[in-house]
């Protein structure tokens, strides 16, 4: 099973409400990623998780929370969204958080997000 | 200059044709190396690993120049799927391990 899912596919959402985004991955990888892709722009890393616990946090705004329940699940809680914070929101795991050659990351197919 | 650069395209070229990008990266201590394909609307999805000593994969090779810091990606006898757009991705080393992406490089193959 080389699969990344993600729920739900597409998302729309008010400034105040709550949302989550869910990640599943069965792949035994240790390492964990949320992106934030706008059209036409390369995806921009928001968290990494290594071993279930969060690595980076690229300067993210506090509205978006993420949470890694256990290996296979990662979670990204919306609240307080703004309108440009629509974009497709990706999920994607690797084998383990180092960097060093053959650490290949698997993408989902992504949450389509729109703020109103 | 930035991290990861690549030239956006689009790169406008017919069936059969041979076509190449080349990704640069400002890094000295960068470790790994990555072209992804990303669709319209899709994922990215892996395309090749980079290895020092080069890798062919069918009508894909891709090569790494560490002296000259960038990587290439060549496509031989190209399709009308291979439309898409390449993503180059280059993981830091030195302890921190944050994967960057570049712009990407946007190919049409057209009849």
């Amino acid at each position: 099973d080389t699969e990344v899912t993600q729920t739900p596919k597409h998302l729309v959402m008010g400034m105040t409400n709550k949302k989550s985004l869910k990640c599943e991955q069965h792949m035994g990888h240790r390492a964990m990623y949320w992106y934030k892709q706008k059209a036409k722009k390369p995806p921009e890393l928001m968290f990494v998780y290594s071993y279930e616990k969060l690595s980076i946090n690229e300067s993210v705004p506090s509205r978006f929370s993420p949470e890694c329940p256990n290996s296979s699940l990662l979670n990204l809680h919306l609240h307080a969204l703004q309108p440009e914070d629509s974009a497709l929101y990706l999920c994607a795991s690797s084998q383990d958080p180092g960097g060093g050659a053959g650490n290949e990351q698997f993408f989902g197919p992504g949450t389509r997000l729109t703020v109103l | 200059r930035k991290e990861v650069e690549q030239d956006p395209g689009p790169f406008n070229v017919p069936e059969g044709a041979t076509v190449a990008f080349n990704c640069t990266y400002s890094n000295s201590a960068s470790q790994s190396f990555f072209w992804y394909r990303q669709d319209c609307r899709k994922e990215p999805k892996l395309l090749m690993s980079v290895y020092s000593s080069g890798n062919e994969d069918g009508r894909f090779t891709a090569q790494l120049n560490r002296a000259s810091q960038y990587i290439s990606l060549l496509i031989r006898d190209s399709k009308l799927s291979d439309s898409a757009t390449y993503l180059c991705v280059v993981n830091k080393g030195g302890g921190s391990y944050i994967p960057t992406f570049g712009r990407g490089t946007s190919l049409i193959v057209h009849p």
